[in-house]
C-alpha cells in the first residue's frame, strides 16, 4: 500500500484565493511527523510545514496551514491568499520514527492572475 | 548558516561511465539522504547516511551506492550509468533530536546519461 497518497495531480487556484491540497497517509506507527515540500521549477525542494503525530494543534506557518484529521489520516496542506510565486509542484511527505522519509507523487499548482 | 550544497550542479555523462556526486549537509546535521527524481518515477528514496553508517535504503541496484564522511558531508556513487539514470538527484540533511527530524534540500544535481 501506498505510504502517502496524493490524489490530485494538478490544481488550479485564482490569485488571493485560498487553495487546499489533498493528501492521505498510511501508518501503523503511532510516532510519526508529516511534512510539506514546494519544488519551484527550479528544482530545489522547499521544506514548507511539519506537523508531529502527537500535536494537538494544527501546524501554521504563515499563508500556510496543515489541515490534519487524525483519524482519517489527512494531512490537508492550505495556502491562503494564494500568489503568483505559489506555482509549483508541493509534494507531502511522512517519516515514521527514524525510517526513511516516504513522499507523496505531488500536485502542481498553478496560481492564475 | 549556510543550506545543504550540492556539488557539481550539471553533469553530462556517457553510458557505461561511473560519477560522484558530493553533499554538504546544513553544519551540525548528522544525517544525509539521498533522492532520484525522474518525470516518469518521481522521487525515490535512494539511501540515507546517519553518523557515517547506512541508516536506510531504498530499492536500488547495487550500481547505486554511497557513503559518508566523519564531518558529515557524502557521496553518492552510480557505476555503468545507463541512460534511464538521468535525472535530478538530491541531497536532503536534517538534524538528530526528535525522530521526525526535518529534512532540508539541496539544490541537487541534474544527471544526463547520452
Amino acid at each position: 500500500a501506498q505510504k502517502i497518497t496524493q490524489t490530485q495531480p494538478g490544481m488550479f487556484v485564482q490569485e488571493k484565493e485560498a487553495v487546499t491540497l489533498d493528501c492521505t497517509y498510511d501508518t501503523s506507527d503511532p510516532s510519526y511527523g508529516l511534512f510539506w515540500y514546494k519544488q519551484p521549477s527550479s528544482g530545489e525542494m522547499i521544506f514548507l510545514i511539519y506537523q508531529g503525530s502527537y500535536d494537538q494543534q494544527n501546524a501554521t506557518e504563515g499563508r500556510y496551514s496543515l489541515n490534519f484529521q487524525k483519524a482519517r489520516k489527512s494531512a490537508n496542506l492550505v495556502i491562503s491568499a494564494s500568489q503568483l510565486g505559489d506555482s509549483a509542484m508541493y509534494f507531502c511527505a511522512m517519516r515514521e520514527g527514524t525510517n526513511q522519509f516516504y513522499f507523496g507523487t505531488g500536485t502542481s499548482l498553478t496560481v492564475i492572475p | 548558516k549556510a543550506g545543504v550544497t550540492q556539488t557539481p550542479r550539471y553533469l553530462i555523462k556517457t553510458r557505461g561511465q561511473q560519477v560522484t556526486l558530493s553533499c554538504s549537509p546544513i553544519s551540525g546535521h548528522r544525517s544525509v539522504s539521498w533522492y532520484q527524481q525522474t518525470p516518469g518515477q518521481g522521487l525515490q528514496f535512494l539511501f540515507e547516511y546517519f553518523s557515517e553508517t547506512q541508516r536506510n535504503k531504498g530499492n536500488f541496484p547495487g550500481r547505486f551506492s554511497g557513503r559518508q564522511f566523519s564531518n558529515s558531508r557524502s557521496e553518492m556513487n552510480v557505476s555503468t550509468l545507463e541512460l534511464g539514470d538521468s535525472a535530478l538527484y538530491l541531497c536532503a540533511s536534517s538534524s538528530t533530536g526528535p525522530t521526525q527530524e526535518t529534512q532540508y534540500f539541496g539544490p541537487g544535481t541534474r544527471l544526463l546519461v547520452l
